[in-house]
């Protein structure tokens, strides 16, 4: 079966600090991967997603990317957070674009 | 392009009473619909999907939407609302053709009055 995963669970960083956030999907093959974030009281957007090894799509650059170095692995980051940077942040992937949607745990951060 | 309008953004109704959480959609192609539930501090759990077969869709826990092409609607029910109903709902579209993304609604919050 498969399965996602995400980490850290919970993170709290000051502000210019970096950010690595991991996503792993286990028991499938080239999956499609989504970044998305929530702030709070809010709906989710969409940052980044990606259809295959090094392809990344970006909605939002703002201080944010992406990077897919291996097949099921997707790492968002920052090389400075802003406070505005705070939410949460779901990874999601899926077989192909008509596949079904699936979302990890979930990361929370707080940039202090 | 494809976009997704959640009617209500909290419903409160009373447990065991039915439930009715509002989504109208737009889609340049034959889109799939989705509906999930998040919980406070937790992913997305998926509650049902439509994907062009039967328009009328039952999920777990009771729950079923019907796709509404007309209407361009995908409104989630449910016949009985139980406590732990209580929790936050998406509406997501996805084109079947076009593009990768995924339109999330801007979510609906449930609360159950007991």
């Amino acid at each position: 079966s498969q399965t996602i995963h995400q980490w850290p669970a919970t993170l709290v960083q000051p502000v210019g600090s970096p950010l690595s956030l991991e996503c792993t999907v286990e028991g499938t093959s080239n999956p499609n991967l989504y970044w998305y974030r929530q702030a709070a009281g809010r709906g989710l957007q969409l940052l980044f997603y990606s259809v295959g090894i090094g392809q990344i799509s970006s909605e939002v650059p703002q201080n944010l990317s992406a990077s897919r170095p291996q097949d099921r692995q997707f790492i968002l980051s920052s090389k400075k957070l802003l406070l505005s940077d705070s939410g949460f942040y779901l990874c999601a992937w899926r077989v192909s674009q008509l596949g079904t949607p699936n979302f990890g745990p979930g990361t929370r951060l707080t940039v202090t | 392009a494809q976009s997704v309008t959640q009617l209500d953004s909290h419903v409160s109704v009373s447990e065991g009473t039915p439930v009715l959480l509002r989504c109208n959609y737009s889609s340049s192609y034959s889109p799939s619909l989705f509906w999930y539930v998040q919980h406070p501090n937790k992913g997305l759990q998926l509650l049902l999907k439509y994907t062009s077969a039967a328009t009328l869709v039952k999920g777990i826990n009771g729950f079923e939407a019907e796709f509404k092409k007309s209407e361009t609607s995908f409104h989630l029910t449910k016949p009985s609302a139980h406590m732990s109903d209580a929790a936050e709902y998406f509406c997501v579209v996805s084109d079947n053709f076009g593009n990768e993304k995924l339109t999330f609604g801007t979510g609906t919050r449930l609360t159950i009055i007991p």
